[in-house]
């Protein structure tokens, strides 16, 4: 397809295990974001990536998320030490170079950690 | 930094009655303003965007909104809703860094 892709839907984690969420953006879209949206909350900025150069990473919570995007495409985000407050929905979002905030999202990937 | 306000966390209407959702932003430079409609179990979908020029912009699916620079507003309006718009709406301000700022979302239910 030709919208953002993400991977997986869901996920069930127990606490204390790693989890990674892939993204796979609009091709040919440079920047790359990821956002953490809390039940009932609006999305919260975590990371972006200008191709494969990670160029913002003062949203990410602690230093157990971090996140890659080796070949300046499909991006990885990834969790270790899962714990309950880390549930929630993850959006990717892609846009074009001479971008203006307008973002392509995907559907997101819900983590539940029990 | 930039801040979004979205005043509403709940608005309730009827079919086809008017509608407006408020968003307020705080910074003091010039900015970029955008509307995104999110429906159950999706992602984010933008509805209009204000880069520059007329202040009265036009989104998709009969939706617009009006950005005011002395009251820092960009509130989204449509003039008759229709079921199929219940959906949760964010406003989201960027900058120089080109990295938006969302508010908390404002859920329009649209009764029958």
């Amino acid at each position: 397809g030709a919208g953002v892709s993400q991977s997986p839907r869901y996920k069930v984690a127990k606490r204390g295990q790693d989890v990674a969420l892939r993204c796979d953006p609009i091709s040919g879209h440079v920047s790359l974001f990821w956002y953490q949206q809390a039940l009932g909350q609006g999305p919260e900025f975590l990371t972006y990536f200008q191709n494969e150069a990670q160029l913002d990473k003062s949203g990410l919570p602690s230093d157990r998320f971090f996140a890659e995007r080796p070949e300046g495409s499909v991006s990885t985000l990834k969790i270790q030490r899962t714990q309950q407050e880390d549930s929630a929905v993850y959006l990717c979002a892609s846009s074009l170079e001479s971008n203006t905030g307008e973002l392509f999202f995907g559907e997101g990937s819900r983590l539940t950690v029990l | 930094a930039q801040s979004v306000t979205q005043l509403d966390s709940q608005v309730p209407v009827f079919e086809e009655a008017p509608v407006e959702l408020r968003c307020n932003y705080s910074s003091s430079v010039s900015v970029y303003l955008f509307w995104y409609v999110q429906y159950p179990n999706q992602g984010l979908q933008l509805l209009l965007k204000y880069l520059s020029g007329s202040t009265l912009v036009k989104g998709i699916n009969g939706f617009e909104a009006e950005f005011n620079k002395s009251q820092t507003s960009f509130h989204l309006r449509k003039p008759s809703v229709h079921i199929s718009d219940t959906a949760e709406y964010f406003c989201a301000v960027t900058k120089g860094s080109y990295i938006p700022t969302f508010g908390r979302g404002t859920s329009l239910i649209v009764h029958p």
